[in-house]
């Protein structure tokens, strides 16, 4: 099993261009989330989902939107890219709600907004 | 939202003990502990329910106070592989959302 599988692991965007990261589960996990990881601040939730069809927002949404189409697939959109969204992001599953189901994580996503 | 950990830092040498905290303002439902070497993604060490359980995993083991809303992570007799950042993390109660410590950086020295 590949597990959780991001992708692109690195990305450079200029202000204001759009991009999808994209994040893929083969463990057929119903809740996935984004988290974003800056410097001193730890990882902030941005959205999650506990199925196909089911997203909220986090703790840090504004500038992002996602979707869930299939349990596999959790794609984190960014609508028009700023300096303030450079950091890492990570992607994570788990096979139940979070209260008592570990977080399996991707290896993340190093963005950089110029 | 966010849990409160310390201390922020801590620097050991190979076979020295320490302890990490997480403390919350809310109250606590499960709190969990993960690592994170440097440029990697966070690895689960392990999950601690309300009970007031403690929790092994090979040296390093974890209690959990609902009461106090806190609970601490105890690395024994550490190794160079230990080094890393560790993050306790905390859902606000039994529903979807789940939030991170700031982070404990510990670093082992020979």
């Amino acid at each position: 099993n590949a597990g959780v599988t991001q992708t692109p692991k690195f990305q450079v965007l200029k202000t204001g261009q759009s991009m999808t990261l994209q994040c893929a589960q083969d463990m057929n996990h119903e809740y996935m989330s984004w988290y974003r990881q800056d410097p001193g601040m730890g990882l902030r939730l941005i959205h999650y989902s506990v199925g196909a069809g089911i997203t909220d927002q986090g703790e840090v949404p504004n500038g992002y939107n996602v979707s869930r189409s299939t349990t596999e697939d959790f794609p984190l959109r960014l609508l028009s890219a700023a300096p303030s969204q450079t950091s890492v992001y990570f992607c994570a599953s788990s096979s139940g709600l979070p209260y008592n189901s570990p977080l399996h994580f991707g290896n993340g996503t190093r963005l950089t907004v110029t | 939202q966010q849990p409160v950990q310390s201390p922020q830092a801590v620097i050991l040498r190979e076979g020295e003990d320490a302890v990490i905290n997480c403390s919350s303002s809310k109250a606590l439902y499960s709190v969990h502990w993960y690592r994170q070497k440097h440029g990697e993604a966070p690895v689960f060490l392990m999950i601690l329910l309300k009970g007031g359980e403690q929790k092994g995993h090979e040296k390093i083991s974890a209690s959990f106070n609902e009461k106090k809303q806190q609970s601490s992570l105890y690395l024994t007799a550490s190794q160079l592989s230990y080094s890393g950042t560790y993050f306790c993390g905390t859902p606000p109660n039994t529903g979807n959302q789940f939030y991170f410590g700031t982070g404990t950086s510990l670093t082992v020295i020979p």
